[in-house]
């Protein structure tokens, strides 16, 4: 059974719509991320989330929205896509531990997100 | 970028040979994750190591850690078909806080 589940797979959007990218994981782990891979670039940390509640945003863009329902639940938002937007957007979880400050992360299968 | 490499390294080999790769990070860190992709995949950690630590093993993978010259690389003894993949080295120092990735090393290996 997957552990984290994202969806759509596949998505393709028009220019200057809005997309809702879902995330789900069932690792019981509270804290949850997303990551874009795209063509240009390496894997590219964008936001962070424990309890529900942002820890880091790294990314500088305000159209790039994370939604926090529930603890294991982290949407992310995109408005006013641009074709600069597409890239595999992958979803991520971490469970806090003691005695480290490292933590592996758990990756979702991505969404890949064309914006044309 | 916290790692210095500057373009996605691709190594292609024959199954049964052994590869090395390497990353070297620029700011401290306290443990280096290797993580591997596949194809249409999300990346999965195969190994960890911390900075008190040298070198990790974990069947035919081994990294080493050296924190002097903050460098870092993973070995894959006799290689398989299935290690094909993208191997990325990744940093992060506090819980909560994402992952920095370097740029990876495609490794394909052939039978």
């Amino acid at each position: 059974d997957p552990k984290i589940i994202q969806k759509p797979k596949y998505l393709v959007a028009v220019t200057g719509s809005e997309k809702i990218l879902i995330c789900e994981q069932y690792l019981g782990h509270n804290a949850m991320y997303w990551y874009r891979q795209s063509a240009k670039k390496p894997l590219e940390f964008m936001f962070s989330y424990s309890y529900q509640k942002l820890m880091d945003n790294q990314t500088a863009s305000s159209r790039f929205q994370p939604q926090s329902s529930k603890k294991n639940h982290l949407d992310l938002q995109i408005t006013a896509l641009k074709p600069d937007d597409s890239a595999t957007y992958f979803c991520a979880s971490s469970q806090e531990g003691t005695g480290s400050s490292s933590y592996e992360q758990y990756f979702g299968p991505g969404t890949r997100l064309t914006v044309l | 970028s916290q790692w210095g490499e500057e373009n996605l390294q691709a190594l292609s080999i024959q199954e049964g040979e052994d590869v090395t790769m390497n990353c070297s990070y620029k700011t401290y860190t306290t443990v280096v994750q290797w993580y591997r992709q596949k194809s249409g995949k999300g990346p999965a950690l195969i190994i960890l190591i911390r900075s008190n630590e040298r070198e990790k093993r974990s069947g035919r993978l081994r990294a080493t850690l050296d924190t002097s010259s903050q460098s870092s690389s993973l070995s894959i003894t006799g290689t398989l078909a299935t290690d094909t993949a993208v191997y990325f080295c990744a940093t992060d120092d506090n819980y909560a806080q994402g992952l920095t990735f370097g740029l990876g090393t495609r490794v394909s290996v052939f039978p």
